[in-house]
This record gives C-alpha cells, structure tokens and sequence, in this order.
C-alpha cells in the first residue's frame, strides 16, 4: 500500500505570506494527525483528525494556523500568515481505527522556512 | 499529562560496538511506548513498540528495549551496530487513537 504523502517537501516563504501544507493519509485510514519540529526541539503534536472530525486540536499554537480535512481524505494545513518562529518539519501521520490505531504511519515531512 | 526525557541528545560509537538509547517518560495513565528512527533524509519510521504482555520487544533489525514500569524507563538497545543504523531515534509514548508524545530524540553516529 502507499505510504503517508505529502506536499510540498520543501517552501521557503517570506514572513507574512500563506503557506498551505497537504497530507494524503494512507487509504483507509479515518485517523489523521499533524506534528511539527522546531528546529533543535522536540515532535510536538498539533491536532487530530478522525474522518472529516477535528478530535483534538489542542496542539495548535494559534490562530494562524488552519487544519481541514475534506470529505475525511487528504488534509491541509494553512498557516495565515506566518511569522518567522513557525519555520520547522512539519509531520503528518495517519492510523487504522480500533486495534490498529496504536501504529501511526508517518509522512517524510514538510520542511517550511520562512524568511 | 505526559512527557518523554531521552537523556541524550547525541551518541557516538564505533560500528559493531553495543549501543543503548536512554528513555524515560511520566504519565499519569498507562501508556503504550514506541521508538521511532528516522534515518537522513527520509521520514520517521516505527521501530518497536510496547503495547502489553512481554515487557522486552524487539525489532527486526536487532534492536531491543525493554519496558520496566518501576522505573518509567524504555530503553533502546543494540548489541552490535552497523554503518546504516546512523540516523535519529524518538522514544514515544501514546494511546490508542490518540497523540504521540516525543522525547527530544538522541542522534546515532556510527564510525567505521
């Protein structure tokens, strides 16, 4: 099966302009999350989806930030409009419901640089 | 609330020496405990997890760790590493459906 994807790999964007991150779940999926790194910090969630559904989202740093999850498939994260401290690898995973929600696949990573 | 401490941030040793990657974390509930290696340029990729039952899980790659409640530790070990275990493992910690909780992740230079 087709792993988690996501786009763009890289974008370097000045400060205040908008950027939007995409994450393709893998099929099947009704699980998906977004997780960031700060450079020389630590993974730190942002939220969660199950299906269309934001779960959680008590990651999320502000208000500048925007996650949708159309139709339960792929998702998107705007960033609106983004400040200098919101450089950093930007993560999405997803995971099967019941039993198989306790693995959680991972995408490569969006790297965003703002400038 | 819980949270993860790898205790270090960067582990130099020699091909086919043992390793052993720190982790202990707090929480206030059960957990379920993962290690996450993320190898130069690519995503992260699961390595082990502990969900119940044994508390010693190994990978197919020969890494191990154990999971010891008393101590709230989950350490990663390896007897004898290669050249392409170089990359950046993450302790973890978890529930089903929900949130994963990273350490700060300890990365692994292995020399020739």
């Amino acid at each position: 099966e087709a792993g988690v994807t996501q786009f763009p790999s890289h974008s370097v964007i000045e400060k205040g302009q908008t950027v939007t991150l995409r994450c393709d779940p893998i099929s099947g999926h009704d699980n998906l999350y977004w997780y960031r790194r700060v450079m020389g910090k630590e993974i730190k969630f942002l939220l969660h989806f199950v299906k269309e559904s934001k779960q959680d989202e008590s990651g999320m740093p502000n208000n500048r930030f925007l996650a949708e999850r159309t139709g339960g498939t792929y998702s998107t994260l705007k960033v609106q409009p983004a400040e200098l401290e919101d450089s950093g690898v930007y993560f999405c995973a997803s995971s099967r419901s019941g039993r198989g929600a306790y693995e959680q696949y991972f995408g490569p990573g969006t790297r965003l640089t703002v400038t | 609330a819980q949270s993860v401490t790898q205790l270090d941030s960067q582990v130099p040793v020699f091909e086919e020496a043992p390793v052993e990657l720190r982790c202990n974390y707090s929480s206030s509930v059960s957990v379920y405990l993962f290690w996450y290696v993320q190898y130069p340029n690519q995503g992260l990729q699961l390595l082990l997890k502990y969900l119940s039952g044994s508390t010693l899980v190994k990978s197919i790659n020969g890494f191990e760790a154990e999971f010891n409640k008393s101590q709230t530790s989950f350490h990663l070990r390896k007897p004898s590493v290669h050249i392409s275990d170089t990359a950046e493992y993450f302790c973890a910690v978890g529930a089903a459906g929900n949130k994963l909780t990273f350490g700060g992740g300890t990365r692994v230079l292995v020399k020739p």
